[in-house]
C-alpha cells in the first residue's frame, strides 16, 4: 500500500494563477481532509468529505475548492493564487467516523509569488 | 469553544532527559485525544491517544496524563533521544465528528 500520496511535493505559482494538488488514497478510506499548515499555526481544516460525491468546508475554506468523484481521490483546488495561499498542504484519511487515526500524506509546499 | 491551546511552542531537552508537551481544551464534549508526530518533510503520524476513561495512558517511552476536571492533557516522553526531535500536535475529537482539532505544535530538539 503506497497509503496517501500528493502531488506535486513543491510549487511556485504566481499571484492569480490557479492550479490543483493532488491526493490519493489506496486504503479504501471513506474519509479524507485536506489540511494547511503555516508557522506557529498548526493545522487548519480547508474542506474534507465523508464519501464519494460528498464534501463539506472546514476552518479556512476561502479561496479553495474540492470534489470527490471516486474514493479514492480528493484533489484541491486552488483559483487565483494570493500569498496568503503560500503554506504546506496535507491530506489524510480516515475509516470512518468515530475515534480513527487520520493517515497524513507527505505534503504539498506551495509558494505564491 | 472549539479551540486546544498547546505550550510550549518549542522545547529543548537534554538526551536522557523528560519532555513534557501540555494541552487544554475547552469543549467538554471532546472525549477523544489524539497526539501526533511529524518529522520534517513529512506528514504527521500517530502518535499515541487517550480516551477521557482513563488518567493515563503509557506506550513505551511515550506517556499521556489526562486530567479531565482541569481539561488538560499532556504528553511526556522519558528518556529523550536526538531520535525524538520532531514536531508534536496535540489533538481532540468528540465521537461522531469526523474533524479533528489540532493545537498549534511544539518543536521538540533533543540536544545530546
Amino acid at each position: 500500500n503506497a497509503g496517501v500520496t500528493q502531488t506535486p511535493k513543491f510549487r511556485i505559482l504566481k499571484i492569480g494563477q490557479s492550479m490543483t494538488l493532488q491526493c490519493a488514497q489506496d486504503m479504501n478510506h471513506n474519509y479524507m481532509y485536506w489540511y494547511r499548515q503555516d508557522p506557529g499555526m498548526g493545522l487548519k481544516l480547508i474542506y474534507y468529505s465523508v464519501g464519494a460525491g460528498i464534501t463539506d468546508k472546514g476552518e479556512v475554506p476561502n479561496g479553495y475548492n474540492v470534489s470527490r468523484s471516486t474514493t479514492e481521490d480528493f484533489p484541491l483546488r486552488l483559483e487565483l493564487a494570493a500569498p496568503s495561499q503560500t503554506s504546506v498542504y496535507f491530506c489524510a484519511s480516515s475509516p470512518g467516523t468515530g475515534f480513527w487515526t487520520q493517515y497524513f500524506g507527505p505534503g504539498t509546499r506551495l509558494l505564491v509569488l | 469553544q472549539q479551540q486546544v491551546k498547546q505550550s510550549p511552542q518549542s522545547l529543548i531537552v537534554q538526551k536522557g532527559g523528560i519532555s513534557i508537551i501540555n494541552c487544554a481544551y475547552e469543549n467538554t464534549a471532546f472525549d477523544y485525544f489524539p497526539w501526533y508526530q511529524q518529522f520534517p518533510g513529512k506528514g504527521p503520524a500517530l502518535l499515541i491517544a487517550i480516551r477521557p476513561d482513563v488518567s493515563e495512558k503509557k506506550e513505551g517511552r511515550f506517556t499521556i496524563s489526562f486530567n479531565k476536571s482541569a481539561k488538560q492533557f499532556s504528553l511526556h516522553i522519558m528518556d529523550s533521544q536526538p531520535g525524538d526531535s520532531a514536531t508534536y500536535f496535540c489533538a481532540a475529537q468528540s465521537f461522531g465528528n469526523e474533524k479533528l482539532t489540532f493545537g498549534t505544535g511544539t518543536r521538540l530538539t533533543i540536544i545530546p
